[in-house]
């Protein structure tokens, strides 16, 4: 199982882009690179996923270099609504190939 | 489409009593999961299942057993409970698809053993 190291915390300020990146150097040929995001008192919810490259929804962007053993979730123009903790996953298809480590908590001031 | 749901959302039990979690999903997936989250840390896989009537061990299986009788349900029970136990349980379900998944998750079970 791959396991990936990110920050432990980070503050930003409404408006801003955050750029929140992993690391996952045990990164295996066949893993995907998904991005949850935890509201306190929720369970955590999908924002992203990729393989290489870059990858953009309506959320979130995620960009993945050639060697894929990082990788960076960006949130353009962050609320208050965006605090949370973020997880970066990596792995194979099923939950038991994936590990959530301690997650970034993202804390946006006003 | 309820998604995932979790019963009950709150339970507080004295330490050797016994309880079952129960998960139910309507989105026809494979996998399910059964994870605890500690306060201030990640979530830790206990068991899960990649079919009705298979279940396996996660990270921190021990004193805890589950079954998976129908498709759309996951218990998770407890036979002696322990004050270790405290935590958040939150169940998951996913459904593979081009070598990857992506889990949904349930709102969680608060946990109190005294």
């Amino acid at each position: 199982l791959a396991k990936t190291t990110q920050p432990i915390s980070m503050d930003s300020y409404e408006g801003q882009e955050v750029n929140i990146t992993c690391s996952h150097n045990n990164i295996a040929t066949n893993d995907y690179i998904t991005w949850y995001q935890q509201f306190p008192s929720q369970g955590p919810r999908f924002i992203i996923q990729g393989y290489k490259t870059k990858v953009t929804n309506e959320v979130a962007s995620l960009f993945i270099p050639a060697d894929r053993k990082s990788s960076t979730l960006s949130l353009p123009r962050v609320s208050l609504s965006d605090t949370a903790v973020y997880y970066c996953l990596v792995g194979g298809t099923g939950g038991f190939k994936t590990i959530f480590g301690a997650g970034t908590r993202l804390f946006v001031k006003a | 489409n309820a998604g995932v749901t979790q019963t009950p959302k709150f339970r507080v039990l004295k330490t050797g009593q016994s309880m079952t979690l129960l998960c139910a999903q309507d989105m026809n997936h494979e996998y399910m999961y059964w994870y605890r989250q500690d306060p201030g840390m990640g979530l830790r896989l206990i068991h899960y299942s990649v079919g009705e009537g298979t279940t396996a061990k996660g990270e921190v299986p021990d004193g805890y057993n589950v079954s998976r009788l129908k498709k759309q349900n996951f218990l998770l029970g407890l036979e002696s409970a322990a004050p270790s136990q405290t935590s958040v349980y939150f169940c998951a379900s996913s459904f593979p698809t081009g070598g990857t998944d992506t889990q949904y998750f349930g709102p969680g079970t608060r946990l109190t053993v005294l």
